[in-house]
């Protein structure tokens, strides 16, 4: 069964400063994953996604993630945090390439990212 | 740029009745999901959608739950008597074909649902 754990259920940082958020995933086969971003009242935006290419995988806003498979972790990054990434995060894994696949997304439980003036 | 819309934004109910969550998937997606998210918890699938028919669904889709397209353009969640436990975010989902199935899935601004 596939699952991810997001480590953090809140992070708080001031703005231009790094963020990290931090993800582990369990797959029995290759995975494909994803973090997507809910702002206050706004629906699921997708910012970014690993599907077996490159590991290190650039999203919107200037995000980007790294897929470690050794480590099992899919963790996102930002250099430098602006206001308006203030919002819920959401690790997500699927099996898009599987045989067996339907599209079925399995979430996290979130994290709650403050940026503080 | 192509969205998932959904309506209403916002449905007040009774315990007991019927509601209908609408979706209008994106054009020439083929998938479609419906996904939940009950207050402070996490964000659970309930069903996925394709060809016309159901091709997986949770626990959680028990016989209360049904799925419609019933034309070219919507997509349906029918909850035939609602509890207070069905009060939740219901979040609507859809997908390209690629060649080895589904793409990633866009999702609309969800219906919040309040039964009282």
């Amino acid at each position: 069964a596939q699952s991810v754990t997001q480590l953090d259920s809140h992070v708080s940082v001031s703005e231009g400063t790094p963020v990290l958020l931090r993800c582990n995933y369990s797959s029995s086969y290759s995975p494909s994953l994803f973090w997507y971003v809910q702002h206050p009242n706004k629906g699921l935006q997708l910012l970014l996604k690993y599907t077996s290419a490159a590991t290190l995988v650039k999203g919107i806003n200037g995000f980007e993630a790294e897929f470690k498979k050794s480590e099992t972790s899919f963790h996102l990054t930002k250099p430098s945090a602006h206001m308006s990434d203030a919002a819920e995060y959401f690790c997500v894994v699927s099996d898009l390439y599987s045989s067996s696949n339907t599209g079925k997304l399995i979430f996290g439980q979130g994290t709650t990212l403050q940026v503080k003036p | 740029e192509p969205e998932v819309t959904q309506t209403p934004s916002h449905q007040v109910t009774q315990m007991g009745q019927e509601v209908i969550l609408r979706c209008v998937p994106i054009s020439n997606h083929l998938y479609f999901y419906w996904y939940r998210q009950i207050l402070g918890q996490k964000v659970e699938f309930l069903v996925s959608f394709y060809n016309n028919e159901i091709s997986e669904k949770s626990e959680i889709f028990d016989d209360q739950f049904s799925v419609e397209r019933p034309d070219g353009s919507n997509f349906t969640l029918k909850i035939r008597s609602t509890k207070l436990e069905d009060s939740a975010m219901y979040f609507c989902a859809s997908s390209e074909a690629r060649w080895a199935g589904p793409a990633e899935a866009f999702f609309g601004q969800g219906t919040r649902l309040t039964v009282v």
